[in-house]
């Protein structure tokens, strides 16, 4: 079964505060994509990051970074100095190969609330 | 930089109506998806399209959905007769490589 797991449903951190948003995913899949994006009120879904299977290497951009590790099928998001601008739903997503096509798999997003 | 875009950016319609969500793919994609996401819950597969038929559904995407690209440009997902359960922000995406973009989203609300 694939499935993405993002067990934190809601966080709330004063701003400047570094925060963690985990994203535990399932797969059989050796060949894979796991992305993060980002929904502020307005409701579009903002790219922010897409990783292969194969790269395990830790990403850095900006206050943003992630944390992929296969051992434990993770791809964590960290913001560092978190600003009010920051708040937004999180969403990490999956995507599969089925028949040449890449659906994403969503997990149920995490709130992240900032404040001044 | 090109963008997939959507229309109408908000429907309001009469349950039992037909609606039909309309998207502008980016030009040269070949792969097309529509999305569908309820109020407060996760983005949810709905439909992918590529070669002018279906290639997988969900089982969200019920008789009472369909697709097309009925101008070679614009691809479309009708929903024949509206419920209240169908209020929600659906997004269209489209493919090149192995990257999906996605396009801002149409919110219906059925009432």
């Amino acid at each position: 079964a694939q499935k993405v797991t993002q067990a934190q449903t809601e966080i709330s951190v004063v701003e400047k505060e570094d925060v963690t948003l985990d994203c535990v995913y399932e797969t059989r899949d050796t060949t894979y994509y796991l992305f993060w994006y980002k929904q502020p009120p307005s409701g579009e879904l903002v790219f922010l990051i897409r990783r292969n299977s194969f790269d395990e290497q830790n990403e850095i951009s900006g206050r943003y970074s992630w944390n992929f590790q296969k051992s434990t099928s993770s791809f964590n998001f960290t913001i560092t100095a978190s600003q009010v601008v920051d708040s937004a739903v999180y969403f990490c997503a999956l995507s599969l190969t089925t028949s040449g096509t890449y659906k994403y798999i969503f997990g149920t997003g995490t709130r992240l609330k900032v404040l001044a | 930089e090109p963008e997939v875009t959507q229309t109408p950016s908000h429907q309001v319609t009469q349950m039992g109506q037909e609606v039909i969500l309309r998207c502008v793919p980016i030009s040269n994609h070949l792969y097309f998806y529509w999305y569908r996401q309820i109020l407060g819950q996760k983005v949810e597969f709905l439909v992918s399209f590529y070669n002018n038929e279906i290639s997988e559904k969900s089982e969200i995407f019920d008789d009472q959905f369909s697709v097309e690209r009925p101008d070679g440009s614009n691809f479309t997902l009708k929903i024949r007769s509206t419920k209240l359960e169908d209020s929600a922000m659906y997004f269209c995406a489209t493919q090149t490589g192995n990257e999906q973009f996605f396009g801002p989203g149409t919110r219906l609300t059925v009432l």
